[in-house]
């Protein structure tokens, strides 16, 4: 049972170039989310999914895409890097939505030069 | 405004002193977690606080909730090197655009000194 797991763990990458992260997670969760980590802030929600196919919104989504086409893996998608999205990535996961413990994979480490 | 503040956001404590985190929320909730981030780590679960009152308790850790003043704590107990570390509170609030979304605090910064 490896959990959450994230794949790059580190990328750097050029302006406007283009890259998808990739989160999987094994535990048969419903919910998943991407947050990223700025120094001195917390973790900001990109997007998230409620369960297979579905994707919606969180706090900071412009420049970002996601999708969830199986239950297991939901990916997000940079079309056109900017310095800005240098962060730290990290997918969650949880059954149930409101009230249910979030696991958080490793982390990926972008930096858009 | 949705907004969580942790305050101290940097403490250095000696090993076996006691000492509390404080997490203020801006509106109403009554779901609140901690988080424990180790450098260069991912975030581990430490509570879950459900309730008006909550109170949950692991090793020298203790959490606790009180909605009416929006406020909850993290207690540490006789402190020991092992507990340095970032830890995060997040909370739950009930949005109109979808009820999954956690607001993180920016953090307290924890080193434990010998």
């Amino acid at each position: 049972n490896a959990g959450v797991t994230q794949t790059p763990k580190f990328r750097v990458l050029k302006t406007g170039q283009s890259m998808t992260l990739l989160c999987a997670q094994d535990m048969n969760h419903e919910y998943m989310y991407w947050y990223r980590q700025d120094p001195g802030m917390g973790l900001r929600l990109i997007h998230y999914s409620v369960g297979e196919g579905t994707t919606a919104k969180g706090e900071v989504p412009d420049g970002y895409n996601v999708s969830r086409l199986k239950k297991q893996n939901f990916l997000l998608g940079l079309e056109s890097a900017a310095p800005s999205q240098t962060s730290v990535y990290f997918c969650a996961s949880s059954r149930l939505g409101r009230g249910d413990t979030q696991y958080f994979g490793p982390g990926t480490r972008l930096t858009v030069l | 405004e949705l907004k969580v503040e942790q305050n101290p956001l940097f403490l250095s404590m000696q090993e076996g002193k006691n000492y509390t985190i404080y997490c203020n929320y801006s509106t109403t909730s009554d779901r609140l977690y901690w988080y424990r981030q180790d450098p260069g780590k991912s975030l581990e679960s430490l509570f879950v606080l459900l309730s008006n009152g909550a109170v949950k308790q692991e090793g020298r850790l203790m959490a606790s909730l009180d909605t009416k003043a929006r406020l909850s704590t993290l207690h540490i107990t006789a402190a020991v090197h092992d507990l340095s570390a970032t830890y995060f509170c997040a909370v739950d609030f009930n949005t109109n655009f979808g009820n999954e979304k956690l607001t993180f605090g920016t953090g307290t910064r924890l080193t434990i000194i010998p």
